[in-house]
C-alpha cells in the first residue's frame, strides 16, 4: 500500500517570508498524482497545488509551488511571501490507480498534515 | 458553483447509540467519498462511490459503518453502535470523472461533521 510523510508536525514562518514543507512517499507505481491540499481550523479542506508524475516540471500556482523529485519521492510545498491566511494545516496526497472487480479507479492517500503559523 | 453540502454541522451522541451523516456532493459529479478524519491525523477513507457503486469500501468497518447513495447523488454514512473510537470529523467528497477514467481532477470537499462520543 502506498504511504505518504509529512516529517514535520509544525512550521513556523514570518510574515513575508519562504517556508517549506515536506513530504515524501512510498510506490512502486510510474503514474500517479500529487496534491497540496490546505485545511484552515475548523474550515473547508481546499486545493492548493497539484502535481502529475509524468510531468518533469514543478507546478507554481502564483505564490505556492512544489519541488517534485520523482526518484527520491519527494513532493515539497513552498510558500513565498507568507500570509497570515497561509495559516492551516496543509496535507500532502497521493492518488493511485486501483482495481477493483474490473474498476479503475484514483484513490487519495493524505499524509499526517504539518500546522503552519504564520507570525506578524 | 454550490460546493459540497454536509449535514449536520456537529453530533454529539452516547456510546452505542446510532447517527447518520448527511451528503449532497457537486452537481454533476459521479464520484463521492465519505473520510473519516481523527484530530490532528489526515483524512482516511471509509468508501467511495462511482455513481450509486460502490467502488472501494476496504477500510469501512462493516460490523458498525454502513453507507448508501441512492440514484447516484445523495449519500449517507450511518454508525451503529458507535464507539468511543468513532469520535473524528467526517469528511464527504466528490469528483468529477468516471470509472476507469484517471486524471488530475481534485476532490472538493465539505465543511464536514463533528461527531463527538460521551
Amino acid at each position: 500500500a502506498q504511504t505518504v510523510t509529512q516529517s514535520q508536525p509544525e512550521m513556523s514562518v514570518q510574515e513575508a517570508e519562504t517556508v517549506t514543507l515536506s513530504c515524501t512517499y512510498d510506490t512502486s507505481e510510474s503514474d500517479y498524482y500529487l496534491f497540496w491540499y490546505k485545511q484552515p481550523p475548523s474550515r473547508q479542506m481546499i486545493l492548493v497545488i497539484r502535481q502529475e508524475a509524468y510531468k518533469q516540471q514543478n507546478a507554481t500556482e502564483n505564490r505556492f509551488s512544489v519541488n517534485f523529485q520523482k526518484a527520491a519521492k519527494s513532493f515539497s510545498l513552498k510558500i513565498s511571501d507568507s500570509q497570515l491566511g497561509d495559516a492551516a494545516m496543509y496535507f500532502c496526497a497521493y492518488r493511485g490507480l486501483y482495481n477493483a472487480g474490473g474498476t479503475s479507479y484514483g484513490k487519495l492517500t493524505f499524509g499526517q498534515g504539518t500546522i503552519l503559523t504564520v507570525h506578524p | 458553483e454550490a460546493g459540497v453540502a454536509q449535514s449536520p454541522r456537529y453530533k454529539i451522541i452516547e456510546k452505542r447509540q446510532s447517527v447518520a451523516f448527511w451528503c449532497n456532493p457537486i452537481s454533476g459529479h459521479a464520484t463521492l467519498y465519505w473520510y473519516q478524519q481523527i484530530l490532528g491525523q489526515g483524512p482516511k477513507l471509509l468508501i467511495q462511490f462511482q455513481n450509486n457503486g460502490v467502488v472501494d469500501d476496504s477500510q469501512l468497518p462493516k460490523d458498525r459503518f454502513s453507507a448508501e447513495r441512492l440514484k447516484g447523488v445523495d449519500s449517507t454514512l450511518k454508525i451503529q453502535p458507535a464507539k468511543l473510537e468513532d469520535s473524528a470529523v467526517y469528511l464527504c467528497a466528490s469528483s468529477s470523472g468516471r470509472a476507469g477514467e484517471y486524471s488530475n481532477q481534485p476532490q472538493h470537499f465539505g465543511d464536514g461533521t463533528r461527531l463527538s462520543i460521551l
